[in-house]
């Protein structure tokens, strides 16, 4: 039983276009929920989100959390080529600071 | 910010013999490391959690005699496959994360190939 679920698994889309990711997750344990971008190497972290409703940015990509219903988005916006990554998010849950990713989204940009 | 280094950053070897991976925290005290294992086109799966002086927690299905972890230190942290087999060929992530720290740093990651 998957406890983070990300969709879309792949993604192509044309240079310029605004992308949405999604990462639904499990409300066990929940402390906060992490977005990552991993390309060649070791996954590098994008955001943490606590509290619902609270949109966090950086340059063109934002995020934001609804405790709600349970997931989180991933937007970004005017894509460039590099982009193209896999964007994993994560839970993380009180007590053992354990991690659980999800599947990651696999992101192409096309010129 | 923080930064975690790992080594060696690939390796290859014979099936039967023991590889050792090296996880550290140049600039901070790491007081639980964590040790991952991604498959291609897979995400990263936790496979134990170690705080230093202390006997790492292995996730279930990770094979504790198998997969040695070691943290003696706040600095540092191994990783000893032990008889690799061909099946261990994966790529090996590291993160650290101090006292009261929120987010984990991660090393840039150690490829396996075991022949």
């Amino acid at each position: 039983e998957d406890k983070v679920v990300q969709s879309p698994l792949s993604l192509v889309v044309h240079e310029g276009d605004t992308v949405t990711l999604n990462c639904s997750y499990e409300v066990t344990n929940f402390r906060s929920l992490l977005w990552y971008k991993q390309e060649k190497k070791a996954p590098t972290f994008l955001f943490m989100l606590t509290s619902s409703g609270i949109e966090k940015k950086s340059g063109r990509l934002s995020s934001i959390l609804d405790k709600k219903e349970l997931f989180s988005i991933l937007n970004i916006t005017a894509t460039q080529t590099g982009d193209s990554a896999i964007y994993l998010c994560a839970q993380l849950q009180t007590g053992a600071n354990n991690l659980f990713f999800g599947t990651g989204t696999r992101l192409t940009v096309i010129p | 910010g923080a930064v975690v280094s790992q080594h060696p950053s690939w390796v290859i070897c014979k099936s039967g013999t023991s590889v050792k991976i090296e996880c550290r925290s140049l600039d901070f005290q790491a007081t639980t490391m964590f040790w991952y294992r991604q498959f291609p086109k897979q995400s990263l799966m936790l496979m134990a959690t170690s705080n230093e002086g202390s006997k790492a927690t292995y996730e279930q299905g990770v094979e504790k005699d198998k997969f040695l972890i070691n943290h003696a230190s706040l600095t540092l942290s191994t990783l000893t496959v032990t008889s690799a087999h061909p099946e261990d060929s994966s790529f090996y992530i590291c993160s650290a994360t101090s006292g009261g720290a929120k987010t984990q740093y991660f090393g840039p990651g150690t490829r396996l190939l075991v022949l």
